[in-house]
């Protein structure tokens, strides 16, 4: 079946730490983005990609970076210089005609 | 700029009641309407969709919502809950044109009594 994968499913962070969240899709949706989600803040859109090779900010990138080196992957690095990083990221990719595919997230833990 | 309003950061029903979720919108373009569900460390789960078609909106699992421009509100209904419903949810809007940037409320968490 179609849809998008999310791994890991949990991880844990050390201060001054870089990782890498991964997200896949067997979709072959163009547009991919990274979604954080804080309890009581909703969704917030970090980066978007509408196309491979080419990536956009979105509202809260700082202390985020992300490549598209191939239309299914959309990896998402959280870098030493986010301070507050614990959260639930989520992934999604669209269709042209506006429907958005989830993944099943990642929860990060600064430990 | 669009935004959206969710009027109520937890709604309790008895299982078999009607459950209402409020959600109010701002947008200077025709809009797209979303409704997703969120069960424990999950993902999304679109329940329902307006797009500039019918304005009462039929989902899944029984939930509908009417578009209403006057109000500018898309508000979730079901005609009677269900234990399985208790999950948060999230009312978002994005324009009909261009980039169509998904823009979330801040989620609404309902809950179902016995």
């Amino acid at each position: 079946d179609g849809g998008i994968t999310q791994s890991p499913k949990y991880l844990f962070r050390k201060e001054g730490q870089n990782v890498t969240l991964s997200c896949e899709q067997n979709l072959n949706h163009d547009a991919m983005y990274w979604y954080r989600q804080d309890p009581g803040q909703g969704l917030r859109l970090i980066y978007y990609s509408q196309i491979v090779n080419d990536f956009q900010k979105g509202d809260i990138a700082e202390g985020y970076s992300v490549s598209r080196e191939k239309k299914e992957s959309f990896p998402l690095t959280v870098t030493s210089a986010q301070k507050n990083p614990t959260a639930f990221y989520l992934c999604a990719s669209k269709t042209a005609s506006g429907g958005y595919t989830f993944g099943s997230g990642t929860r990060l833990t600064v430990v | 700029a669009q935004s959206v309003t969710q009027l109520g950061s937890h709604v309790s029903v008895s299982e078999g009641a009607l459950v209402l979720l409020r959600c109010n919108y701002s947008s200077s373009v025709p809009p797209y309407l979303f409704w997703y569900v969120q069960y424990p460390n999950q993902g999304l789960q679109l329940l329902l969709k307006y797009t500039s078609a019918a304005t009462l909106v039929k989902g899944i699992n029984g939930f509908e919502a009417e578009f209403k421009k006057s109000e500018t509100s898309f508000h979730l209904t079901k005609p009677s809950a269900h234990m399985s419903d208790a999950a948060e949810y999230f009312c978002a809007v994005s324009m009909n044109t261009g980039f169509q940037k998904l823009v979330f409320g801040t989620g609404t968490r309902l809950l179902v009594s016995p």
